[in-house]
């Protein structure tokens, strides 16, 4: 069955640290995989997907199939990146359905 | 132009009563999904439409009932409500996939419901 890990729940880093958010998953098929963040009393938005390969807001994120990871990079946090950020899987066969991890909540101290 | 709007924002309930959330899409997406939240999980799917007129169960489905009467509202009931229903539940809403292109889902605010 499909699956998306991710192994911490908080990540605390200072401004300007680096940041890496993980995310493993199991799937059987070719898998498709995205980056949705939860700002503050906002909603659930997308932020990356793995096919467009791009960079938004200063995050990449890759993906390896050896090691079924696609973790969320970013050089130098910034205080406003602070959110929970959710990783998931689509299921292109099932209506497009989305699987989740669990979710990372980040923290970026000043 | 509101997206994905859900209504309403918060409730409260007793165990055992009934009640139906509304989500709304003015994007003429055809796919349409209810999530719930809860601490440490993630969201997890309850129900999804791929259409007006059709709905699918998803990973968590029991307790709840879905209708998809018209194209832009999905509606989310819960016939007799309990206590492990209290959660945060968000609609979303997509195109379908084009030329082997998954679309990205499109979110409400959510709606917080507290089951006593």
């Amino acid at each position: 069955a499909q699956r998306v890990t991710q192994p911490e729940k908080l990540l605390s880093v200072f401004k300007g640290a680096p940041v890496e958010l993980k995310c493993n998953y199991s799937y059987s098929g070719s898998p498709e995989l995205f980056w949705y963040v939860q700002y503050s009393r906002q909603r659930l938005q997308l932020l990356l997907r793995h096919i467009s390969r791009e960079s938004i807001k200063g995050f990449t994120a890759d993906l390896n199939k050896g090691e079924t990871s696609f973790h969320l990079k970013k050089p130098f946090a910034q205080e406003e990146d602070s959110a929970m950020y959710y990783c998931a899987l689509i299921q292109s066969w099932a209506g497009n359905m989305l699987t989740f991890g669990g979710g990372t909540r980040l923290m970026v101290k000043p | 132009n509101a997206g994905v709007t859900q209504t309403p924002k918060f409730r409260v309930l007793k165990t055992g009563q009934s009640m139906t959330l509304l989500c709304a899409q003015d994007m003429n997406h055809e796919y349409m999904y209810w999530y719930r939240q809860d601490p440490g999980m993630g969201l997890r799917l309850i129900h999804y439409s791929v259409g007006e007129g059709t709905t699918a169960k998803g990973e968590v489905p029991d307790g709840y009932n879905v209708s998809r009467l018209k194209k832009q509202n999905f509606l989310l009931g819960l016939e007799s409500a309990a206590p492990s229903q209290t959660s945060v539940y968000f609609c979303a809403s997509s195109l379908p996939p084009g030329r082997g292109n998954n679309q990205p889902q499109h979110f409400g605010d959510g709606t917080r419901l507290s089951i006593l």
